[in-house]
């Protein structure tokens, strides 16, 4: 079955830098899209962002909160998918989440990784 | 605010049946994208209960069931148990050009 393991949270100040990665094994990684989710602490879950495969383009789209300040990769040859995160607002606390789905359309998610931005 | 609107919260007594509705618009569910149920126990990432509206994963008890009309999705949950004390969460797709996967806001199960 597919498996998503996130790493890379922690705590960063505000106006700091943190880079996630998603590691992803038992399914075709270099034909999946991918996303990014995350969920505040007590809130709801929330669309970050998502790459498309290479083949489809290896585009990327982003939710207006995290535009211009995070940024989608991925290492095709490494399997993993990262999420850049850059000028960290306190607002931005929370799990962060990779997710994709197969070829029936069913999603799959990490376990995901805490970030805390916070002075 | 969520693009689809859940009830904030739903309760039911041991052995009750339950619904979570689930209301978006013609731009995702109405437009025919899949729904997917969450599962989310605190301190836990969600766990998929139904995916493509009505199927349920395996190991998922057959009490979970989905379902889909116009605009509007539901879960329902038969032979209320104390375990089944979580939030659950919708998602569909939607055609909107900002943001392709959308969220209800939760539902917060309290089992009486």
């Amino acid at each position: 079955e597919v498996q998503l393991v996130e790493s890379g949270g922690g705590l960063v100040k505000p106006g700091g830098s943190l880079r996630l990665s998603c590691a992803a094994s038992r399914f075709t990684f270099n034909h999946a899209w991918m996303d990014w989710v995350r969920q505040a602490p007590g809130k709801g879950l929330e669309w970050v962002g998502r790459i498309k495969s290479k083949t489809d383009g290896g585009t990327t789209d982003y939710a207006a909160p995290v535009k211009g300040r995070f940024s989608i990769s991925r290492d095709d040859s490494k399997n993993t998918l990262y999420l850049q995160m850059n000028s960290l607002k306190t607002e931005d606390t929370a799990v962060y989440y990779c997710t994709t789905w197969d070829d029936n359309g069913v999603p799959y998610w990490g376990q995901g990784t805490l970030v805390t931005v916070s002075s | 605010q969520s693009v689809l609107t859940q009830p904030p919260s739903v309760s039911g007594a041991p052995g009750q049946r339950v619904t979570i509705f689930c209301t978006g618009s013609s731009s995702n569910i109405g437009a025919g994208y899949d729904v997917h149920w969450y599962q989310q126990l605190p301190g836990t990432a969600p766990k998929l209960l139904i995916y493509g509206t009505n199927n349920r994963p395996s190991g998922v008890p057959d009490r979970f069931s989905g379902s889909k009309s116009g605009t509007s999705a539901s879960l329902a949950i038969t032979g209320l148990q104390s375990e089944d004390e979580a939030d659950y969460y919708c998602q569909s797709y939607d055609n909107s050009l900002t943001v392709p996967v959308v969220f209800g806001g939760g539902t917060k199960l309290t089992v009486l």
